[in-house]
């Protein structure tokens, strides 16, 4: 069975450009999580989704958003880009939103802003 | 507001067990992680404990949960030099996000 598959893995964009990553979960599973992890920072929650609709947001600004496709594939958007956007974005996908259910991460994609 | 607490760094010698430990606020947690991440890598899910057991043990892990103090500890027994990363531990809260601590870098000496 496929991991989370996320694309592409590295990215190198300058301020003010937008961004679009992209991420395909675990066959089956119909939620997914993005995380964006920095140095500073650590691992913070963004946003999930299930069955097409946002369930939860993190304390993150409107530039960020997401969206979910009906095959459960996944695109996080970052508008206006900010050097401090520069991080490891990592998506996460699980079956159902079960507290019981695991989250199973991609490799990430690699943002930098220069 | 949650906050995931955890040492930076531990270095061990290969053959010897490792500790990291972890401490966590939110006492409504129902489960707790404990993720690997590798250079370049995503999270690897190590293992997990429901909030009702006080220790789960997966071959040469073991977790330990306190949850009066709100403590996890996750030792590695027979560290190996592939056992070298950086190790996260997690607690899912409302909504069934997961907070992550900052991560404790373990590094194995041969």
């Amino acid at each position: 069975k496929a991991g989370v598959t996320q694309t592409p893995r590295y990215l190198i964009k300058t301020r003010g450009q937008q961004v679009t990553l992209s991420c395909s979960p675990i066959s089956g599973h119909r939620s997914v999580s993005w995380y964006q992890q920095t140095p500073g920072q650590g691992l913070q929650f963004l946003f999930e989704y299930f069955s097409e609709t946002q369930r939860n947001k993190g304390n993150f600004p409107g530039r960020f958003s997401g969206r979910q496709f009906s095959n459960s594939r996944s695109e996080m958007n970052v508008s206006t880009l900010e050097l401090g956007d520069s991080a490891l974005y990592l998506c996460a996908s699980r079956r159902t939103l079960r507290d019981d259910e695991k989250l199973f991460f991609g490799s990430g994609t690699q943002l930098s802003v220069l | 507001g949650e906050d995931v607490e955890q040492s930076l760094f531990l270095s061990v010698r290969e053959g010897d067990s490792s500790v990291i430990n972890c401490t966590y606020t939110d006492s409504s947690s129902t489960y707790l992680y404990w993720y690997k991440q590798e250079p370049g890598a995503g999270l690897q899910l190590l293992t997990y404990i429901f909030s009702n057991m006080d220790m789960k043990q997966d071959q040469r892990l073991t977790v330990l949960l306190n949850k009066k103090d709100k403590h996890l500890s996750l030792r590695i027994a027979d560290t190996q030099t592939g056992d070298s990363a950086i190790y996260f531990c997690a607690e899912n809260n409302a909504g069934n996000m997961l907070t992550f601590g900052g991560g404790t870098r373990l590094m194995v000496k041969p």
